[in-house]
């Protein structure tokens, strides 16, 4: 069965630090990697995506993603995070087939500190 | 705003009560997806409709079912509560049917069984 694990649940950081969130995923077959964002009061939302190609994904926000076959993971990654980037993430992976129904990670809370 | 529109935004209801949740997906989106999230449980995937027609299921309980009527809206309902009920429900759209599509979620319906 798919299964998805993040190794975080609770991220504290400065702002200017760096933030890496790990994301490893089981699964057989071909994967499609997602990384979500929820902030406070909000609805999830689509911060990037890794359907094939470069492994290194960049999305929204200065965020950015590498997919590592080998490890089955997807690392969430950001150079510097800002006090509005606390929010919750999410890692999610869906298989190849004919639904696109997301297997989520448990979360990671991130907080910022100004 | 994602244009997933969610009703109620929140629903107070005593053990053994029936509920229905209900979401719009946005313009155009034929799948709709439903999932819900609890501290124990985390984020979970339950069912999805692809244009009235039911494409996948998860862990979804038999007190659970939905549909999706032919105006592409969903209904989730819920009966016979019991207190660990009680979550975000969400529910997500997107264009396609498979794995290979963005999903879009709505703001959630918080669930209190009492």
């Amino acid at each position: 069965a798919q299964s998805v694990s993040q190794h975080n649940h609770h991220v504290i950081l400065s702002e200017a630090a760096s933030l890496e969130l790990g994301c490893n995923y089981s699964y057989g077959g071909t994967v499609n990697l997602f990384w979500y964002v929820q902030y406070p009061g909000q609805h999830l939302q689509l911060l990037l995506k890794y359907f094939s190609g470069d492994p290194l994904v960049k999305g929204i926000k200065g965020f950015e993603a590498e997919f590592i076959k080998s490890k089955f993971s997807f690392n969430l990654r950001k150079p510097s995070v800002q006090w509005s980037d606390t929010a919750e993430y999410f890692c999610a992976v869906a298989g190849s087939g004919n639904t696109g129904k997301l297997i989520f990670g448990q979360g990671t809370t991130l907080q910022v500190k100004p | 705003d994602s244009g997933v529109t969610q009703t109620p935004k929140h629903l107070i209801t005593a053990t053994g009560q029936r509920v229905t949740l209900r979401c719009s997906p946005r313009s155009g989106d034929l799948s709709v997806y439903w999932y819900q999230q609890s501290l124990d449980q985390g984020l979970q995937f339950l069912i999805q409709y692809y244009n009235g027609e039911e494409r996948a299921k998860g862990n979804i309980l038999e007190r659970f079912s939905a549909q999706q009527f032919p105006d592409l809206h969903s209904e989730l309902n819920l009966s016979s509560l019991e207190l660990g009920d009680s979550a975000l429900y969400f529910c997500a759209s997107s264009v396609a049917e498979g794995a290979y599509t963005e999903a879009f979620f709505g703001q959630g319906t918080r669930l209190t069984v009492v």
